[in-house]
């Protein structure tokens, strides 16, 4: 079955305690990219990839860092994670380059950070 | 200030009946308009997609139109069920990878 698997789901963590969200995909998809959903501010992009070893930063990319070493996996990573980070986290991926095609979505990790 | 509005916020219609939402946006330049459906606690589905010289598009019940010169697309729900009860999503593309979302509409089906 073609899917975007995320892990966790749900996380609660405290302040500075580094983590990683891991997020892969088995439709051998180019574009992949991490969103962030808050209350009334719709999905925003945090960084996404346009392939193995290619990222690039979306709209809110403070306090995260990517990789891209394989084409399946994009771990999401929060250094020094704070309480502003707390929020619902969609992994995504397309092809083959994002736009004009269907982008499949995981089913979201619920962060909170204490 | 988000360049994708959604109304209204939120919806409450009873079973069988149909229903429209709305979606404006100010994203240029444009690539394609997306609908997506996103049920509680799931990551969004897509319904339909879009581009600058398509004004419909159908997904079973779901129609979308799409005015360029407006930059005005709406989602029409036909004869509602009980799962379509969720939050519906715009989705606008410039170039490339850039979207832009808007906040969703949150539908509520009733028996």
């Amino acid at each position: 079955e073609a899917q975007v698997t995320q892990n966790p789901r749900y996380l609660i963590t405290v302040t500075g305690k580094k983590l990683t969200v891991t997020c892969s995909q088995n439709m051998n998809h180019e574009y992949m990219s991490w969103y962030r959903q808050d209350p009334g501010l719709g999905l925003r992009q945090i960084y996404y990839s346009m392939n193995v070893e290619v990222t690039d930063k979306g709209d809110v990319p403070e306090g995260y860092k990517v990789s891209r070493k394989e084409k399946r996996n994009f771990p999401l990573i929060l250094e020094s994670p704070s309480p502003n980070q707390t929020s619902l986290y969609f992994c995504a991926s397309s092809s083959p380059r994002g736009s004009g095609e269907t982008q499949y979505f995981g089913p979201g990790t619920r962060l909170l950070v204490l | 200030k988000n360049q994708v509005e959604q109304s209204p916020q939120s919806l409450i219609i009873l079973e069988g009946k149909n229903c429209t939402l709305q979606c404006n946006y100010t994203v240029s330049p444009f690539s394609n308009l997306r609908w997506y459906k996103q049920d509680t606690g799931r990551g969004p589905v897509s319904l339909t997609i879009m581009t600058f010289s398509e004004n419909t598009k159908s997904n079973g019940r779901y129609t979308a139109t799409l005015d360029a010169d407006t930059k005005q697309s709406s989602l029409h729900i036909t004869a509602s069920q009980l799962s379509d009860s969720a939050s519906y999503i715009c989705v606008v593309s410039r170039s490339g990878n850039d979207m832009r979302f808007g906040a969703g509409t949150r539908l509520t089906v009733k028996p």
